[in-house]
């Protein structure tokens, strides 16, 4: 069982396109993030939501706009892809009350925007 | 500034030895954790070890150590007995309070270690 799952894997689009990536925790956190990771392997939070609730909105453009369904669920909706936007995006979650604060991540989905 | 710094980009070590990874962090916050992750060349993002800014005991996991220097701000990952699997690109976070009580994670921009058999 997958603890941090994200679809797709892959996704290959056209400029201005809309896209979405999902991502589900089964592992009874309340906290999840999305991360953008560049072509240098740098890793950079853009969101994080702690029970439904944005907590953590760095300097991201507007066309990408997280919704949390339930705390279970933090999907990623990019509005007008640019091709600046190729990266690979992870997410992750966390339980903020326990002492560690791990967070597991998904597999990460390797956006190519053309 | 940087709030975590990997001042190694590539690092090669030969099979069975033992390497350290260099990582220096920079906060003003007491209560703060330290991480290290492990990326393969599949791409996911792997937790190795945790150390706790008020832990006294240098954090261990299995051939994963945490050197943990707190005056120095240091918190260097040493690996014992490398072995080809542990070729990968490994980043060093650390995870910080917010003013408003949340949490903020930083990671570095990671080191690529090599293992040559």
């Amino acid at each position: 069982d997958t603890a941090v799952s994200q679809t797709p894997k892959y996704l290959v689009t056209q400029m201005g396109n809309d896209k979405s990536i999902k991502c589900e925790q089964n592992l009874g956190h309340d906290t999840m993030y999305w991360y953008k990771q560049d072509s240098k392997k740098f890793l950079k939070i853009m969101f994080s939501y702690n029970n439904k609730e944005l907590i953590i909105n760095e300097t991201v453009p507007n066309r990408f706009s997280p919704k949390s369904p339930d705390k279970a669920h933090l999907n990623l909706h990019i509005n007008s892809l640019e091709l600046g936007d190729s990266a690979v995006y992870f997410c992750a979650s966390s339980q903020v009350d326990r002492p560690k604060n791990i967070q597991y991540f998904g597999a990460g989905t390797r956006l190519s925007v053309l | 500034a940087q709030k975590i710094t990997q001042t190694q980009p590539g690092m090669f070590v030969q099979e069975k030895e033992a390497v350290t990874l260099d990582c220096t962090y920079d906060t003003s916050d007491p209560s703060y954790g330290l991480f290290w992750y492990k990326q393969p060349s599949s791409g996911e993002m792997i937790f190795l070890i945790y150390q706790g800014s008020y832990d006294q005991q240098n954090a261990t996991e299995g051939r994963y150590s945490l050197n943990f220097q707190k005056a120095r701000k240091s918190a260097n990952l040493v690996i014992s007995a490398s072995q080809l699997g542990d070729s990968a690109m490994y980043f060093c976070a650390m995870r910080e309070v917010t003013a408003g009580g949340s949490y903020i994670p930083t990671f570095g921009r990671g080191t690529s270690l090599i293992v040559h058999p």
